[in-house]
């Protein structure tokens, strides 16, 4: 079965430090996002691609980079962490024609310290 | 963007429909009302849209007003599985005709036993 898989599921890091986070999707899909997730904010989105080679800032850019170099794969790029990056991320995928349902991941736990 | 107002939190019988309300008041035209919800610890779900007329699927039912300022989602047999973060979201546009979802702080449903 067609899915949406993140990695790793928790993550613990340290100020300044990069970290990655892998976002992988088997449906095919051409459109892309990562979410951010805090008590008191809902998601909000950070960076969105809507086919290969292509990336967008989202609301909460700031600190965050993407790069997609093919349909399956999204990864989100802390380049110097802070602890304000403490959060859950989520990735979730559309198809083209139907941006509406987005599809998404389990989310992944980062902890900065 | 259109923005959403939705009640924080809010309760509900098991076997009972659950009518969960949201205000659009400043909706466009062509703007689509979505709902997702979240399950504790997991990703969102789509659960349906809608424009104008009145959509139901197996999830759910979604009532829009004439004037499209309100709509009310009805989860017709709430059980204690439909405990969950119900977001409410008006489809935003960006430049060049893109598109993504603006998740505010949703209502937070409790299912009682």
């Amino acid at each position: 079965d067609a899915e949406i898989t993140q990695s790793p599921r928790h993550k613990i890091t340290e100020t300044g430090r990069q970290v990655t986070l892998a976002c992988h999707q088997t449906w095919n899909h051409n459109n892309m996002f990562w979410y951010r997730q805090d008590l008191g904010h809902g998601l909000r989105l950070i960076h969105y691609s809507y086919g290969v080679q292509d990336t967008n800032k989202g609301e909460v850019s700031d600190g965050y980079s993407v790069s997609r170099s093919n349909t399956e794969d999204l990864p989100l790029t802390l380049e110097s962490a802070a602890s304000s990056q403490t959060s859950v991320y989520f990735c979730a995928s559309s198809d083209a024609s139907r941006t509406d349902t987005q599809y998404f991941g389990p989310g992944t736990r980062l902890t900065v310290l | 963007d259109a923005k959403t107002t939705q009640p924080p939190s809010m309760d509900c019988a098991e076997g009972r429909a659950a009518n969960l309300p949201c205000n659009h008041s400043t909706i466009s035209g062509n703007e689509y009302v979505y709902w997702y919800r979240q399950i504790h610890s997991q990703g969102p779900q789509y659960i349906i849209h809608g424009l104008k007329n009145n959509e139901t699927n197996e999830m759910a039912s979604l009532i829009i007003t004439e004037d499209r300022k309100s709509s009310t989602l009805i989860l017709p047999h709430a059980t204690l599985r439909d405990t969950a973060v119900y977001y409410c979201i008006v489809r935003g546009r960006f430049q060049g005709g893109s598109e993504k979802l603006v998740f505010g702080k949703g209502t937070k449903l409790t299912v009682n036993p």
